[in-house]
């Protein structure tokens, strides 16, 4: 069981926009602005796509968004197209000792 | 930019252990953490261990008891070494690095499947 909550699935047409929700606690999401988000195609490595809550890395479109409020964050996939079916994932800072802990995942299929 | 590889037998008996190597190209290991995380297969990504430039290391709590990271300043690599293995370890390995006070991690390896079995 992770330690952050995503659900399993979410999906939207071409176009759309489409919000993955990322649900800890208050020793971890509700309490820190470090909560990043990673894009990863199947067979392939991991991508960062948001930290600190909202920042975008250089290079990562501005069609992807993040927030968070009180214990949840959330990440905003604007104008959808076809590449952005991943799976995508969640993680938190939560302290010296768990340091980071991760959702579970969400599968998001572009219809 | 910076990239990096992962490297290590693809095959672990029970009870042994799982050496991996990290190897740091276009950059240096030097002023940044560097970590490893898993994932197995079909399932979701796990956070295993940091280590800083310094040697400072800090360890998933639930892996604590076997695993060891450490870093290599002189060839720019680290490494990661998990003891008594089981079928629950098989996972793909990737390494990556950290981004500075942020918990985050900006440039991934390719990653590598370790197995474990008889």
């Amino acid at each position: 069981q992770s330690a952050l909550t995503q659900p399993p699935s979410a999906s939207g047409s071409p176009g759309q926009s489409v919000t993955i929700s990322c649900t800890g606690t208050s020793s971890d999401v509700g309490t820190y602005k470090l909560v990043s988000w990673y894009q990863q195609h199947p067979g392939k490595a991991p991508k960062l796509m948001i930290y600190e809550v909202s920042k975008r890395p250089s290079g990562v479109p501005d069609r992807f968004s993040g927030s968070k409020s009180g214990n949840t964050a959330s990440l905003t996939v604007s104008g959808l197209q076809a590449e952005d079916e991943a799976d995508y994932y969640c993680t938190s800072y939560a302290g010296t000792n768990n340091w980071v802990v991760f959702g579970g995942g969400t599968k998001l299929t572009v219809l | 930019q910076v990239q990096l590889q992962e490297s290590g037998p693809g095959l672990v008996k029970p009870s042994e252990t799982l050496s991996l190597t990290c190897s740091v190209s276009g950059g240096s290991t030097s002023g940044y953490f560097w970590s490893w995380i898993r994932q197995p297969p079909g399932k979701g990504l796990e956070w295993i261990a940091y280590v800083y430039d310094s040697g400072f290391t800090n360890y998933n709590p639930s892996l604590k008891s076997r695993v060891t990271i450490s870093v290599d300043t002189s060839n720019n690599q680290f490494s990661l070494r998990l003891s008594s293995v089981t079928a629950a370890d098989t996972a793909v390995y990737f390494c990556a690095r950290i981004m500075s006070g942020l918990a985050a991690f900006d440039i991934w390896g390719q990653g590598t499947m370790v197995s474990v079995s008889s």
